[in-house]
């Protein structure tokens, strides 16, 4: 297993552009998460969805950010417009619902805003 | 989730057991023991869970006080690639939604 695949690794934009990240969880899991790290704020769940279907956004940090899921092996994180503050490292997770193991992260998209 | 404590930093020669402590003192009946460790510039990586009994993997073991309460993740062999920030957590089941936060974490340092 490949385990989950994020792309791109970095990315590098301007202020005001889109940004849009992208990540394939391992075959088979059901739960798929974004977190957000920052020296800062540590590790942070943005949203999380279920079977394809967002559970919980309320770790989204405005309408500025944006995620989707149209089916089992494809999720999309989305910022427009982008900001400088948005500068971090975005991880994916999946795992499989109902059980107690733990998430498999992917390897993160440093994003950097300038 | 539980609050948990954890030192900050610990060193460990190679080739040596590395035991990493973990105090979880409030943690409830439903609550399990996760351990991840974040390798600089990679991923979290899941490394072992438990509840009330001792838990080994291909990875580590965990050991579990009786009263639940602390816990000890050990590296039997560490090697210079186990240098990382351990992380412990205490929580219901992962995937029941609670939200997966991490506290400082333990920085291991495997010297050779």
């Amino acid at each position: 297993d490949a385990g989950v695949i994020q792309s791109p690794r970095h990315e590098v934009t301007e202020m005001g552009q889109e940004v849009t990240l992208r990540c394939k969880p391992i075959s088979g899991h059901n739960s798929l998460f974004w977190y957000r790290q920052t020296m800062m704020r540590g590790l942070e769940l943005l949203i999380y969805f279920n079977n394809n279907v967002p559970i919980d956004d309320s770790g989204m940090p405005e309408d500025r950010f944006s995620a989707k899921m149209p089916n089992a092996s494809f999720s999309t994180l989305k910022i427009q417009p982008s900001e400088p503050r948005d500068s971090a490292v975005y991880f994916c997770a999946s795992s499989l619902w109902g059980t107690a193991h733990g998430y498999t992260f992917g390897s993160g998209t440093r994003l950097t805003v300038v | 989730d539980a609050k948990t404590t954890q030192p900050p930093s610990m060193d460990c020669a190679e080739g040596r057991a590395a035991n990493l402590p973990c105090n979880h003192s409030t943690i409830s009946g439903n609550e399990y023991v996760y351990w991840y460790r974040q390798i600089h510039s990679q991923g979290p990586q899941y490394i072992i869970h438990g509840l009330k009994n001792n838990e080994t993997n291909e990875m580590a073991s965990l050991i579990i006080t009786e009263d639940r309460k602390s816990s000890t993740l050990i590296l039997p062999h560490a090697t210079l690639r186990d240098t990382a920030v351990y992380y412990c957590k205490a929580s219901p089941r992962e995937t029941s939604g609670s939200r997966l936060t991490f506290g400082e974490g333990t920085q291991l340092t495997v010297n050779p």
